[in-house]
């Protein structure tokens, strides 16, 4: 079993759609991130969350909602959508004061906006 | 945002040659790391430097951290084709701040 599962895999939604992607972590992490990947563009930090908090929120439109409700399990509530959201996304985790934590990743959701 | 520049962008050779990708930034990181993405995946850490100068080996690749920290390099050593993927360059800069280069996508051909 993988360490950061994410539901879906595959993702196509209407503009005036609500989804959401779901991501869980079972590496008894207290860290987690949504992250944007897009083609020709670096690695798009989106949100944080520190032990259920969010501590970071990377001028993200409001059109995407995250939700953590304990530190496994982290949401991203997707509503009106653009075509320029298409996209991969990533969810991650890592464990914060445990020296340089590197991010370990789940297979993210490939979203298509039509 | 700390911009990370990867060169190349893109990366065709064939199987059993020698590559080096390029990290470099204007900004200093307390580490670097480096993350390899394969079709339909996550990245997955390869490696970690925190020490200007410092060399790192993992089997057919080196990792080197720059002097000043504000830059990297992965040299691979005859490469074969499951080296092909994205290779991510990702600088930290406080708590919970990693910054990602444009990555360089490798293509070996057996």
């Amino acid at each position: 079993e993988t360490g950061v599962t994410q539901t879906p895999r595959h993702l196509v939604m209407g503009m005036t759609n609500k989804k959401s992607l779901k991501c869980e972590q079972h590496l008894g992490h207290n860290a987690m991130y949504w992250y944007k990947q897009s083609a020709k563009k670096p690695l798009e930090l989106m949100f944080v969350y520190n032990f259920k908090e969010q501590t970071e929120n990377n001028s993200v439109p409001s059109r995407f909602s995250p939700e953590c409700p304990n530190s496994s399990h982290l949401f991203l509530h997707l509503h009106t959508l653009q075509p320029e959201d298409s996209a991969l996304y990533l969810c991650a985790s890592s464990q914060p004061g445990q020296g340089e934590s590197p991010l370990h990743f789940g297979n993210g959701t490939r979203l298509t906006v039509t | 945002t700390q911009l990370l520049e990867q060169s190349p962008q893109f990366l065709s050779i064939q199987e059993g040659e020698n590559l080096t990708v390029y990290c470099n930034s204007s900004s200093v990181f307390s580490s670097l790391q480096w993350y390899r993405q394969e079709p339909g995946e996550g990245p997955v850490l390869l490696v970690t430097v925190v020490t200007g100068g410092e060399v790192k080996k993992l089997k057919r690749l080196t990792f080197q951290f720059g002097d000043a920290r504000k830059d990297s390099s992965l040299h691979i050593t005859a490469a074969q084709p499951g080296d092909t993927g994205l290779y991510l360059c990702a600088g930290a800069s406080g708590a919970n701040n990693l910054f990602f280069g444009t990555g360089t996508r490798l293509t070996v051909i057996p």
